[in-house]
């Protein structure tokens, strides 16, 4: 069954440093997502993207956030500054075509921020 | 902005009992969908639901999409071990952008 994959499974980071995060989304979906869950809370919705452009986004994607869909495979979440509050699992996600709001989701990349 | 409220924020049940999850959505919806997350996993999804009253069903899970289109539930009939993890609602507007309830973590009691 074609799944959502993301790289790194955990990534430590210093404060202040650059980080990017990858997924590789179900290969025939248009819609990709990223989402943020800090541990034992609610899953977060950070943006959305759709024929190379974002197509929405939260208040939590600020300038500190950018996406990138660099190939025809891969799809990044780059943080420029990190701070300790970025300390969460990122969820990578994409969807069908007929159904944009069906998400299937990554495993996941556990960023910790020191 | 809109906002997906879930109760309870936790359940404990004994194996057998059965378990019901209540969203409400402080906007109409056009959709909403039912995620679950073990611990330590990810969402999986489980079901859409799009009409006002909706009702659909899946082995011992039972979800319902209020007529207004603002309130959704899940409940699981008998449930099992296997059931254990955090149940999420999660809301669209008709847009991109999903809100997800803060979910409900069912325990259960062998």
């Amino acid at each position: 069954e074609p799944e959502v994959t993301q790289t790194p499974s955990h990534q430590v980071t210093q404060m202040g440093q650059e980080v990017i995060l990858r997924c590789v989304p179900i290969s025939n979906h248009l819609y990709f997502y990223w989402y943020r869950q800090i541990l034992g809370q609610k899953v977060e919705f950070l943006v959305s993207f759709y024929n190379n452009e974002i197509s929405e986004k939260s208040e939590i994607f600020d300038d500190q956030f950018s996406v990138e869909r660099p190939d025809g495979s891969n799809f990044t979440l780059k943080i420029r500054s990190t701070k300790l509050e970025d300390s969460a699992m990122y969820f990578c996600a994409s969807s069908p075509m007929i159904a944009k709001n069906i998400q299937y989701f990554g495993a996941g990349t556990r960023l910790s921020v020191l | 902005g809109q906002q997906v409220m879930q109760i309870p924020q936790y359940q404990h049940v004994q194996e057998g009992e059965d378990f019901t999850t209540y969203c409400n959505s402080s906007t109409t919806l056009s959709n909403i969908q039912w995620y679950k997350q073990r611990p330590g996993g990810h969402p999986v999804f489980l079901i859409q639901l799009v009409k006002s009253g909706e009702v659909k069903k899946q082995k011992r899970l039972t979800f319902q999409f209020g007529e207004a289109k603002k309130n959704s539930s899940l409940h699981i009939t008998a449930t099992q071990t296997t059931d254990v993890g955090t149940y999420f609602c999660a809301g669209s507007t008709g847009g991109f952008k999903t809100i997800f309830g803060a979910g409900t973590r069912l325990f259960v009691k062998a």
